[in-house]
C-alpha cells in the first residue's frame, strides 16, 4: 500500500514569501505529526494532529508557522513571511492511532529560503 | 525531561567488522526507544523498537539493540557491517504526554561510514 507522501519534494522561495507544504498520510491513520530537520541535526517536533484537531502545537517555532488537517487526511503546514532560518527539511509522519508508537515517515520537503 | 544523547557524531568501520552506535537516554519513567535509519535522499526507516518487553531487541538488516536500564543506554550493534549500512542513524525516545500520543525526541544522529 501507499506510504506517507509529501509535496513538493523541494521548494526554493525568496525571503518574505509564504509557503505551503503538503502531507498525505497513510489511509486510515488518525495521528499525524510534523517535524523539522535542520542541516546536520536530528528532527524537532512541530505539531501533532489527532483527527482534525491539533492538541499539541508546542513545537511550532513562531506564529509565522501554522498547520491544519482536513477530512482526517491531508495536512498542510504553512510558513508565512519565510526567513532564512526556516530552511530545513520538513517531515510528516502518521500513525494508526494516537497510542501507536510506530510512526511512518514521508520523504520530506526540502525548503530553501534565499 | 526526556532526552537522548548519541555519543558519536561519526563512526567509520571496515566492511565485515562489527558496528557499535552508542545512545544514552534520560527518562523519568520506563521509555519507549527506537533506532531509525536515514539513507541519503531517502525517508526515515524504523530499524527496531523497545517498548518494555524483551531487553534485547532485534531489528531489520541484522541490527539489534540492548536496553540497559542501569546504564540508561540503548546501543545499536551489528556483527558484520555491509557497504549498504552506510547512512545516518538516529536514536529516538518517545515522550508520551497526557492524551496518549507519542512525541518523538530525536538524538542528533550518528553518521556511519563503511569502507572496503
Amino acid at each position: 500500500g501507499a506510504g506517507v507522501s509529501q509535496s513538493p519534494s523541494n521548494k526554493v522561495t525568496e525571503k518574505g514569501k509564504d509557503v505551503e507544504l503538503r502531507c498525505d498520510p497513510i489511509s486510515g491513520h488518525t495521528a499525524l505529526y510534523w517535524y523539522r530537520q535542520r542541516l546536520g541535526q536530528g528532527l524537532e517536533f512541530l505539531i501533532y494532529f489527532q483527527g482534525n484537531s491539533a492538541p499539541d502545537k508546542s513545537g511550532l517555532p513562531s506564529d509565522r508557522f501554522s498547520a491544519e488537517r482536513t477530512g482526517e487526511s491531508v495536512s498542510t503546514l504553512t510558513i508565512q513571511r519565510t526567513q532564512q532560518e526556516d530552511s530545513a527539511v520538513y517531515l510528516c509522519a502518521s500513525a494508526a492511532t494516537s497510542g501507536t508508537v510506530e510512526q511512518y515517515f514521508g520523504p520530506g520537503t526540502r525548503l530553501t529560503v534565499t | 525531561a526526556q532526552s537522548v544523547t548519541q555519543l558519536d557524531s561519526h563512526v567509520s568501520v571496515s566492511e565485515g567488522t562489527p558496528v557499535l552506535l552508542r545512545c544514552n537516554y534520560s527518562s523519568s519513567y520506563s521509555p519507549s526507544l527506537f533506532w531509525y535509519v536515514q539513507h541519503p535522499n531517502k525517508g526515515l526507516q524504523l530499524l527496531l523498537k523497545y517498548t518494555s518487553a524483551a531487553t534485547l531487541v532485534k531489528g531489520i538488516n541484522g541490527f539489534e539493540a540492548e536496553f540497559k536500564k542501569s546504564e540508561t543506554s540503548f546501543h545499536l550493534t551489528k556483527p558484520s557491517a555491509h557497504m549498504s549500512d552506510a547512512a545516518e542513524y538516529f536514536c529516538v525516545v518517545s515522550l508520551s504526554p497526557s492524551g496518549g500520543y507519542n512525541k518523538l525526541i530525536f538524538g542528533a544522529g550518528t553518521r556511519l561510514a563503511v569502507h572496503p
